[in-house]
């Protein structure tokens, strides 16, 4: 069975455009969480869909969105990219809410 | 604001030593998990705790949660050198529908 797919693994961008991260969650799992993750820190949380919809999102500005397909697979997109964007973004999916989650790879962007 | 705090952040020790991480909190979790990450990979989960007092092994790596449900402990017997990763401790606390993460020890066992 799959796990947790992430794409793309590498993306380069300059200041001012916009990225979108994809996720495949484990089949069957609906909730998808994002997570930012600096060189060196902790895990941010970012945003949490569940059945298709918004459920939480943390401190981070409105040019951090995303959302979630009939099909469970979620994208994240973020608008006017800074150079403090640049980190390891992780997507992680779970069977039902409030249970564990498990990552995908990641998908690492550099802002420039 | 951050819910869960670990402790310590960074431990670098011998192989063959023992040591203990702790994650702590002020709220209480329905379940906690454990992870560990290696450099450029996302988290995999280790365990799930999910009973106030529960205790569980994996090989040489004992989980505890809490009696209150508020705090977790990762102790490692005879560390080896592929335990080196950055651990982390991760739940749900009543109400918030947020996944949070602990602050993360990076642990580096040395050959």
């Amino acid at each position: 069975e799959a796990g947790v797919t992430q794409s793309p693994t590498h993306l380069i961008k300059t200041r001012g455009q916009q990225a979108t991260l994809r996720c495949s969650p484990i089949s069957g799992h609906t909730s998808v969480y994002w997570y930012q993750q600096a060189l060196g820190l902790g895990l941010q949380f970012l945003l949490w869909y569940d059945e298709g919809e918004e459920r939480n999102r943390g401190n981070f500005p409105p040019r951090f969105s995303g959302r979630q397909f009939p099909n469970y697979s979620s994208e994240l997109n973020v608008n006017a990219l800074e150079l403090e964007d640049s980190a390891l973004y992780l997507c992680a999916s779970s069977f039902q809410r409030n249970t564990e989650a498990f990552f995908g790879q990641g998908t690492r962007l550099t802002v420039v | 604001t951050q819910l869960l705090e670990q402790s310590p952040q960074f431990l670098s020790i011998q192989e063959g030593e023992n040591l203990t991480v702790y994650c702590n909190s002020s709220s209480v979790f329905s379940s906690l998990q454990w992870y560990r990450q290696e450099p450029g990979e996302g988290p995999v989960l280790l365990v799930t705790v999910v009973t106030g007092g529960e205790v569980k092994k994996l090989k040489r790596l004992t989980f505890q949660f809490g009696d209150a449900r508020k705090d977790s402990s990762l102790h490692i017997t005879a560390a080896q050198p592929g335990d080196t990763g950055l651990y982390l401790c991760a739940g749900v606390t009543s109400g918030t529908y947020k996944y949070i993460f602990g602050t993360g020890t990076r642990l580096k066992v040395l050959a």
